[in-house]
């Protein structure tokens, strides 16, 4: 039973360039978180997604950054025209059930993306 | 404003001694804590989930125990390959509480 996976694993943008991250994630699994890290800092969520929706985007830059869930194909995370600022490494992680569920909603991570704008 | 915070930031153990980790939140409802292990350049790795007060779990040489204001994460005689940053995070109970919110972890080093 294969693991989230993120690819790529290291991708590098010129400033103004589009980056985009892609996860699938585990069999079975229809929630999925994605998070930035940045150096000396913890994980910061940025928007939680079910099959087709949106559900959460309270930690999304209002521009520049849009993420998908389609029926089909993996969970993409786009950056518009990215800035120095972008670089971090990105996790994604996914979930068999919602939150709060009380049979548990543990998320699983992948190995993540980290993206270097030069 | 809610907040988790783990201490120490760092932590050097000698193989063998035993010692605690710490994660204390500030939230106005909590559905569950989380610690995960991240070792460098890689993902978060799930270790446990607490729901309630004095709730424990255990897995070989780390146990989790769950107060109403803190985690710890106790680590019995450990060994070099327990090094890695330990992540406490806190899945809340308001309305946007839909994800997990993370501390900005410890990291641990055991030298042999």
């Amino acid at each position: 039973n294969a693991g989230v996976m993120q690819n790529p694993r290291h991708l590098v943008r010129r400033r103004g360039q589009e980056a985009r991250l892609r996860c699938s994630p585990m069999k079975g699994h229809s929630h999925v978180y994605w998070y930035r890290q940045l150096p000396e800092e913890g994980l910061k969520f940025m928007v939680y997604l079910q099959k087709e929706n949106i559900i959460d985007e309270s930690g999304m830059p209002k521009e520049r950054f849009s993420a998908e869930f389609p029926k089909e194909g993996p969970s993409i995370l786009r950056i518009q025209q990215v800035v120095r600022g972008d670089s971090a490494a990105y996790f994604c992680a996914s979930s068999p059930r919602a939150p709060g569920d009380s049979r548990g909603t543990e998320a699983f991570f992948g190995q993540g993306t980290r993206l270097t704008v030069v | 404003e809610d907040q988790v915070t783990q201490s120490p930031e760092a932590l050097r153990l000698q193989e063998g001694e035993s010692s605690s980790l710490n994660c204390s939140y500030t939230v106005s409802g909590l559905r569950g804590l989380f610690w995960y292990r991240q070792d460098p350049g890689k993902g978060p790795e799930f270790l446990f989930t607490l729901y309630s007060a004095g709730e424990e779990k255990e897995k070989e040489r780390l146990k989790a125990t769950l107060t109403k204001k803190e985690s710890f994460l106790h680590i019995t005689a450990p060994k070099p390959e327990d090094s890695a940053t330990y992540l406490c995070a806190v899945l809340l109970s308001n309305q946007a509480g839909t994800a997990l919110i993370f501390g900005k972890g410890t990291t641990l080093s055991v030298s042999s």
